[in-house]
């Protein structure tokens, strides 16, 4: 089936410094793809849709400043986390649909912890 | 909005014990509906779908049907085993993005 990739899986940073995420759909081509992030023993929470080509629409609330979003390709989305502080330490998973109502593939997740 | 609300946890249940996870939705059109399972450290994984009513979905001996008349889409298993200990989502999708209930997690003892 279809596969969703993330890399990295793990990164710690200082506070201050930027953080990049990417998320690559390995044997399908995605013109969209979600970023979701997770706290400890809580549900999933949309951040972003990232679309191939334009600008991504983002969540009510998300902070388009702190969380950049490119789409570069119909295989690449990458999130950067800006200006890193210990509260943007999470679970971000990203996840790219198939045509129709079908369900999500979703990566790994990568666990970000800012120092 | 579309909303999905299911049985808050957690769920302590000994091996072979039968299993009954509640989720009801809220949606304005037609969708589809999903179970995924996270294991510790990991993302999500597809456990089952149903995209239409009366449809049922079944994988790995969890089974859960689409029922429109009672907007719900309950996950059962009738043994379980120490290896579902998980967190177990459910989840619709209507137009283009899903929608994540708050999650249950599940522990079984040996």
């Amino acid at each position: 089936g279809a596969v969703v990739s993330q890399h990295p899986s793990w990164v710690i940073c200082k506070s201050g410094t930027s953080v990049k995420i990417e998320c690559r759909s390995l044997d399908f081509q995605a013109t969209t793809m979600f970023w979701y992030r997770q706290f400890p023993k809580q549900s999933l929470m949309l951040m972003a849709t990232s679309n191939e080509g334009s600008k991504a629409t983002y969540e009510q609330g998300v902070e388009k400043d702190k969380f950049l979003i490119n789409h570069a390709s119909l295989t690449l989305s990458t999130l950067t986390v800006t200006s890193a502080h210990p509260e943007d330490s999470s679970f971000y998973i990203c996840s790219a649909p198939t045509s129709g109502p079908g369900e999500l593939f979703f990566g790994e997740g990568s666990r970000l912890t800012v120092l | 909005g579309d909303s999905v609300t299911q049985m808050e946890g957690p769920v302590t249940l000994s091996e072979e014990a039968f299993l009954t996870i509640n989720c009801t939705y809220t949606a304005t059109g037609y969708p589809s509906l999903f179970w995924y399972v996270q294991y510790p450290g990991e993302g999500l994984q597809l456990l089952l779908k149903a995209t239409k009513a009366d449809d049922k979905g079944s994988n790995k001996g969890f089974e859960a049907t689409y029922r429109k008349e009672t907007t719900s889409f309950h996950l059962e298993k009738g043994s379980v085993q120490v290896s579902d200990s998980a967190v177990y989502f459910c989840a619709l999708r209507d137009n283009n993005d899903m929608r994540f209930g708050a999650g249950t997690r599940l522990t079984v003892k040996p």
